[in-house]
C-alpha cells in the first residue's frame, strides 16, 4: 500500500500568517493527490483535487502544488475559520489512503 | 440538492455483523463511484471500500474478506455489509461520492453513522 506522511502533525499560527503543510508519498503517485479540511465533529470537505485544482466554492487563499511524491497545501492568509485538521489522500491505483492529518490551531 | 444519508450504525458485539445503508439523492448511484471512509475516535480518516460505476469493487486490506460493498440501483442506495466485526472496526462510517473526473476525490460526504464494537 502507498503510505502518506504529513508534516507537521500540528501547528499553531496567527491570523494572517502563511501556512504550509506537506504530504510525502512512499512511491510516485503522479498528481493523484487530494486535500480535505475537517472541522471538529463534522464530515471532511474537499479543498484541492489533482494536487493543484481548487474545488468550486473554496476560498482562493487555499492552494496546492506538487507531483510525484512531494505535495504542499498552502493557506496564504490564515483566517479564524481555518481552525481544522487537514488530510491529504492518494487515489493512485485500486486502493487509496489518507495521511495522518495536520491539526491547525489559531494563536 | 445532492445528499447522502447513512443509517444502520449501532452497538454490536465482537464477531457480529452489521449492514450500513447510504441513501443518495440528487444523483444516480449506478453511474457514480461510491465509497466508504471511516474514522475511529481521535484517529485519522481511513479509506474502506469503493464500488465503481461499472461494478468493480475494492477494499482496504484491514477489511478485505470481512466487508462487502454493494448497491441497489433502483433505490439509489449503497450498502456496506460488515461481518466478523472487531473492536478496531469501531468508528464513524462516512458514505462518500467519488468523482472519477477529479482523480477520484470525494466531492460529497454523508453525515456519518457510528459503529461501536464492544461486548
Amino acid at each position: 500500500d502507498i503510505q502518506l506522511t504529513q508534516s507537521p502533525s500540528s501547528l499553531s499560527a496567527s491570523v494572517g500568517d502563511r501556512v504550509t503543510i506537506t504530504c510525502r508519498a512512499s512511491q510516485t503517485i503522479s498528481t493523484h493527490l487530494n486535500w480535505y479540511q475537517q472541522k471538529p465533529g463534522k464530515a471532511p470537505k474537499l479543498l484541492i483535487y489533482a494536487a493543484s485544482s481548487v474545488q468550486t466554492g473554496v476560498p482562493s487563499r487555499f492552494s496546492g502544488s506538487g507531483s510525484g511524491t512531494d505535495f504542499t497545501l498552502t493557506i496564504s492568509t490564515l483566517q479564524p475559520e481555518d481552525l481544522a485538521t487537514y488530510y491529504c489522500q492518494q487515489t493512485y491505483g485500486a486502493t487509496w489512503t489518507f495521511g495522518q492529518g495536520t491539526k491547525v490551531e489559531i494563536k | 440538492d445532492v445528499q447522502l444519508v447513512e443509517s444502520g450504525g449501532g452497538l454490536i458485539q465482537p464477531g457480529g455483523s452489521l449492514r450500513l445503508s447510504c441513501a443518495a439523492s440528487g444523483f444516480t448511484v449506478s453511474s457514480s463511484f461510491m465509497s466508504w471512509v471511516r474514522q475511529a475516535p481521535g484517529r485519522r480518516l481511513e479509506w474502506v471500500s469503493v464500488i465503481y460505476a461499472g461494478g468493480n469493487t475494492y477494499y482496504a486490506d484491514s477489511v478485505k474478506g470481512r466487508f462487502t460493498i454493494s448497491r441497489d440501483n433502483s433505490k439509489d442506495t449503497v450498502f456496506l455489509q460488515m461481518n466478523s466485526l472487531r473492536a478496531e472496526d469501531t468508528a464513524v462510517y462516512y458514505c462518500a461520492r467519488v468523482d472519477a473526473t477529479m482523480v477520484f476525490a470525494v466531492d460529497v460526504w454523508g453525515q456519518g453513522t457510528t459503529v461501536t464494537v464492544s461486548s
